[in-house]
């Protein structure tokens, strides 16, 4: 069953143009959510989160939007570089006494071409 | 700080053997988890502590245990190894109970064989 998902294994664009990587999420008690980066031979590193309260997360070349009706999230990188190249996860926290028990989606493989 | 840091970081294991996975961090945080990746999957949590003394399941413990008898070690045991249990593991610790605090280390690569 899973509860958080990455329909898109892998996403290929051109340096300069918009990278946009797709969650959706099946478990309302779901109300934060974060994305994580990362590179091979490396633990995964946070990137950006959003409560379940806004719709929209803007850090620099990274924003998150979520739209909680259609419970779907999306990273948008603006513009992409080479060095934006890896993996990215989705995950969600549930409220209340998570412990900061991180349900993560399979990942999406971004490749930045020069 | 050297952060979270994880021994080995890659091992060979044969079926029905067991090995303890290590985990340290310099970090003094509360919380520590553990994950597995199998390939072309998210992480799935094994188990998580909320301080010395105090561990719980996660989402797939089973063949696993955990101890944390200080506030910097969590060791991950692996008994009688099975195939499915090759993956690559991941250890985590965080201040706060939130994930924007996580810090994770750089993994240990499993095989059983």
């Amino acid at each position: 069953d899973q509860q958080v998902k990455q329909n898109s294994p892998s996403l290929s664009v051109q340096e300069g143009r918009i990278s946009i990587l797709n969650c959706d999420y099946t478990n309302s008690m779901f109300d934060y959510f974060l994305w994580y980066k990362k590179y091979p031979a490396e633990g995964p590193t946070f990137l950006i989160s959003i409560s379940s309260i806004k719709d929209k997360n803007e850090d620099g070349r990274f924003t998150v939007f979520l739209n909680k009706s259609a419970k779907h999230l999306s990273l948008h990188i603006v513009p992409s570089q080479p060095g934006d190249s890896a993996v990215y996860f989705c995950a969600a926290l549930a409220g209340g006494t998570s412990y900061g028990k991180l349900t993560f989606g399979q990942g999406t493989i971004l490749t930045v071409h020069p | 700080n050297a952060g979270v840091t994880q021994t080995p970081k890659f091992h060979i294991l044969k079926i029905g053997q067991s090995m303890t996975l290590q985990c340290t961090q310099d970090m003094n945080h509360n919380y520590m988890y553990w994950y597995r990746q199998d390939p072309g999957m998210g992480l799935k949590l094994i188990y998580y502590s909320v301080g010395a003394g105090i561990t719980d399941k996660g989402e797939v413990p089973n063949g696993y245990n955990v101890s944390r008898s200080t506030t910097e070690d969590f060791p991950l045991r692996l008994e009688l190894a099975a195939p499915s249990q090759t993956s690559v593991y991941f250890c985590a610790s965080s201040y706060l109970s939130g994930g924007e605090t996580q810090y994770f280390g750089p993994g240990t690569r499993l095989l059983v064989l």
